[in-house]
């Protein structure tokens, strides 16, 4: 399967504690992007990645939240101190920037809960 | 800020046609989208239309954009029960994509 995967593909927690999720890309994808999608709405985009670099942050992306790409491939969500209001399904996206083509790759989503 | 509106739901019969409409208000939006949603199961790129386009057909979807209205639509002809799902309406807003609620579309036999 060479899609964009998400690890794991659900969590449960408790409140407070912290919780870090992995998002592998295409291979060939430059841009990696992560967004939340709560139950009854459409996914709503948090950050994303050009290689190593982090271009854009929402405001959603509280200063708990933090997100990496050190290597350019790979990337990581980790939420810090959670809270119920967390519980959402995160998502994975990559694309390869050529030309104005945007074409997002979505990956299967961790859902996550917050007891 | 950026918005997309679509209608929640939609019944047909199967065999019928479904027209999901949508509406957007980022006029600079240069990509527009629909995606697939099934239940359990990621969100699926279905088909999109550059925004200097009318339309767009491939097979069974037709895509219409009227960029002076800010209006897309999706026609699924023939619609049949494996086309249950939710359909979200998506548009480019510089780097990243602003989706709809989602429209539940439902098949009646």
């Amino acid at each position: 399967d060479t899609g964009v995967s998400q690890d794991p593909r659900h969590k449960i927690t408790k409140r407070g504690q912290n919780v870090t999720f992995r998002c592998d890309p295409i291979s060939e994808h430059n841009r990696l992007y992560w967004y939340r999608q709560t139950l009854g709405q459409g996914p709503e985009f948090l950050t994303y990645f050009q290689n190593e670099a982090q271009l854009e942050k929402s405001r959603l992306l509280s200063d708990r939240f933090s997100a990496e790409r050190p290597k350019g491939s790979f990337s990581t969500l980790e939420i810090q101190r959670t809270e119920q209001g967390d519980s959402a399904m995160y998502l994975c996206a990559s694309s390869f920037r050529s030309g104005g083509d945007n074409e997002q790759f979505f990956g299967p989503g961790t859902r996550l809960t917050v007891l | 800020g950026e918005d997309v509106e679509q209608s929640l739901f939609l019944s047909v019969r199967e065999g019928d046609s479904s027209v999901i409409n949508c509406t957007y208000t980022d006029s600079s939006s240069t990509y527009l989208y629909w995606y697939k949603q099934e239940p359990g199961a990621g969100l699926q790129l279905l088909t999109y239309i550059f925004s200097n386009m009318d339309m767009k057909q491939d097979q069974r979807l037709t895509v219409l954009l009227n960029k002076k209205d800010k209006h897309l639509s999706l026609r699924i002809a023939d619609t049949q029960t494996g086309d249950s799902a939710i359909y979200f309406c998506a548009v480019s807003s510089a780097s990243k994509i602003i989706f709809g609620s989602g429209t539940r579309l439902s098949i009646r036999p």
